[in-house]
Order: structure tokens, then C-alpha cells, then sequence
């Protein structure tokens, strides 16, 4: 069955540094997301991507963070300058035309 | 802006017992998607069920249902003869066509031997 790939599935970093969060949505799906879920609170959109470009971001996207899809399989997330609270489980997810959007594993960042 | 409220952050059941998780939502839309997730300890987000706004009929998942009220904005989750494995957080979560999704809180769901 296919699935969303997500890797690192756990990154540490020095607060400051730069990390990329690399996923692999599923090959037929249009719609790709990121979100971020801190420990033991809800699950918060971050943005969504379509068409080769961002159809939406939140409040937390901001200059900090990047999108890309360098090519026809990845979807990547780059958070420039790390901060302590930074530090979450990040998802991706993907979804074709008016369908329920499919979660990869996650990537736990921790910020130190 | 829409929003997804459940106000039971925990519940219990005895296995084999039947539970039943509420979850409410404002949207101004008529026709958009509802969905229960899962998530276990492992943190994966898994899809356990979906409801169609324009859908008048109860989806179903086989222990899994729903009873969506769309006057009320209501749609609660009821899983049946529970097992251990139902154990996890559950979020209800609501979406317009293909934009984000929108997350209630969660109910951290325990499962009783």
C-alpha cells in the first residue's frame, strides 16, 4: 500500500543551525502539507503546497521556513535558524483531488 | 475562521465495552469533509473514518462509526467492543475541499482490561 515517507524520522540540532525535513508523499497525490504537532498539544497546520507553489500558510510560516519541491518526488521543509521552540513532531501529508490527506510517520526535531 | 472543539480530553472503557467521542465544529461552508484520526503512541497520524458533509448517511468503518449531525455541527466518533489496541489519542479534524486541515485538541483514549 502505498504511504507518505518522512526522513530523518529524529533530528537533533544545535539552536541556530539549519535543518531540512525531507518527505515523500504518495506518487499520484497533488496536495502536500506540512504540520507540527509540539508534545501534548494539537496538531497546527503549517502550509500547503500545490501546483509547484504554496496555496496557504499559517502564522508559524514565517520567514523561517521554506518549502520546496525539488523535483517530481520530494517535498521538503528547510527551517533556517533553529530555535528552542522549534523543538516537535513534524508531518507531512499529501492527498489527491477531495480526498482525506494520508500522514507520513513524522520527524521528531529536538532543538538544543 | 473554522474551528474544531472536543471537550473530553480523556475517556475510558472497559474492553469490549462501547465508547463514544464528541467532537464539534464551526464552519460557515456547506459541503466539506469531516475526519477522526488516530494516533498511538508511535505519534503516526492513521485516518480511522471519513464523513461527507453533503452525505446524509452515517459513515461507517467496521467497529468504527460515526453520528454526524450537520445542523448541530456535531459529529462524534463511536467505536465499539473496544480493544487494546484502540488505545491512542484520537483528533477530529475538518476540511473545505483540499485546503488544511483543522484539528481539535484530542481525546486521550484508555482502554480498560
Amino acid at each position: 500500500e502505498p504511504e507518505v515517507t518522512q526522513t530523518p524520522s529524529h533530528q537533533v540540532t544545535q539552536m541556530g543551525q539549519e535543518v531540512i525535513l525531507r518527505c515523500v508523499p504518495i506518487s499520484n497525490h497533488l496536495y502536500f502539507y506540512w504540520y507540527r504537532q509540539i508534545l501534548g498539544q494539537k496538531v497546527e497546520f503549517l502550509v500547503s503546497f500545490y501546483n509547484n507553489e504554496i496555496s496557504e500558510k499559517s502564522e508559524i510560516f514565517d520567514d523561517q521556513f521554506s518549502v520546496e519541491r525539488p523535483d517530481g518526488s520530494n517535498f521538503t521543509l528547510k527551517i533556517r535558524s533553529t530555535k528552542l521552540e522549534d523543538s516537535a513532531m513534524y508531518f507531512c501529508a499529501s492527498s489527491k483531488l477531495n480526498t482525506e490527506a494520508f500522514f507520513g510517520q513524522g520527524t521528531r526535531l529536538t532543538v538544543v | 475562521a473554522q474551528t474544531v472543539t472536543q471537550s473530553q480530553p480523556e475517556m475510558s472503557v472497559q474492553e469490549a465495552e462501547t465508547v463514544t467521542l464528541s467532537c464539534t465544529y464551526d464552519t460557515s461552508e456547506s459541503d466539506y469533509y469531516l475526519f477522526w484520526y488516530k494516533q498511538p503512541p508511535s505519534r503516526q497520524m492513521i485516518l480511522v473514518i471519513r464523513q461527507e458533509a453533503y452525505k446524509q448517511q452515517n459513515a461507517t468503518e467496521n467497529r468504527f462509526s460515526v453520528n454526524f449531525q450537520k445542523a448541530a455541527k456535531s459529529f462524534s466518533l463511536k467505536i465499539s467492543d473496544s480493544q487494546l489496541g484502540d488505545a491512542a489519542m484520537y483528533f477530529c479534524a475538518y476540511s473545505f475541499g483540499n485546503e488544511k486541515l483543522t484539528f481539535g485538541t484530542g481525546t486521550r483514549l484508555t482502554i480498560i482490561p
